[in-house]
């Protein structure tokens, strides 16, 4: 079993729709989740950062995490054609141990 | 501020060649990670490093090598190249490598081995 899992799609929505993109993990150790967007043939772009269980909203994206159910989601409201990339989940345990693990990517793409 | 960059952008390389890609972090940034990018494995976590010291590495074999200079920049080597390392290389830069340091990733070198 992968230490994170994530479904790769393709999503695809019309413009407006709300997404919902999702991660499983299995460590128990991971405290800190993020979501990154990668656009193609660029770098990963940090989107959202969470400590530990709870909600964190920043403009039309909501990130949730469930540490009891090892779950984690984002949330895009109001989908827009340049919201249209692969969406990766990343997680680390922290302290000595930095390194970020992450899910495969869900390619997403909005259509006009 | 300027962000994190790599280069070269693009390589092509043969088998059996070895290959050096440059990363400088994000200024004031003193860790910086490498991670490998393919479309069967995702992203993978090659190495980091903080001080001009290895503090992690990931699983990958010892002709993945690294180094990091006194002013944070930091090149990856890899040796004997294989048709299976043709990959986006990408470079991550954090302040620092405590608890809570979020990672900001460049663009990525573009390697292709023949």
């Amino acid at each position: 079993q992968k230490e994170v899992e994530q479904d790769p799609g393709p999503l695809s929505v019309p413009e407006g729709a709300i997404v919902s993109l999702n991660c499983t993990y299995s460590n128990s150790a991971f405290q800190y989740f993020m979501w990154y967007r990668q656009y193609s043939r660029k770098g990963p772009e940090l989107l959202m950062y969470t400590y530990s269980s709870g909600n964190k909203e920043d403009g039309r994206f909501t990130a949730q995490v469930d540490k009891s159910s090892k779950y984690i989601s984002l949330f895009i409201r109001d989908s827009q054609p340049s919201d249209s990339a692969t969406y990766l989940c990343a997680m680390s345990a922290g302290g000595s141990n930095y390194k970020l693990t992450f899910g495969k990517g869900t390619l997403l793409t909005v259509n006009p | 501020k300027a962000g994190v960059t790599q280069t070269p952008r693009y390589l092509i390389k043969t088998r059996g060649q070895q290959v050096t890609l440059s990363c400088s972090p994000i200024s004031g940034h003193r860790s910086v990670s490498w991670y490998q990018q393919t479309p069967g494995q995702g992203l993978q976590f090659l190495f980091e490093y903080f001080s001009e010291t290895q503090r992690n590495k990931g699983n990958f074999p010892g002709r993945f090598s690294g180094r990091q200079f006194s002013n944070s920049r930091s090149e990856m080597n890899v040796s004997t190249l294989e048709l299976g390392d043709s990959a986006l290389y990408l470079c991550a830069s954090s302040r620092d490598r405590g608890r809570g340091e979020t990672q900001y990733f460049g663009p990525g070198t573009r390697l292709l081995v023949l």
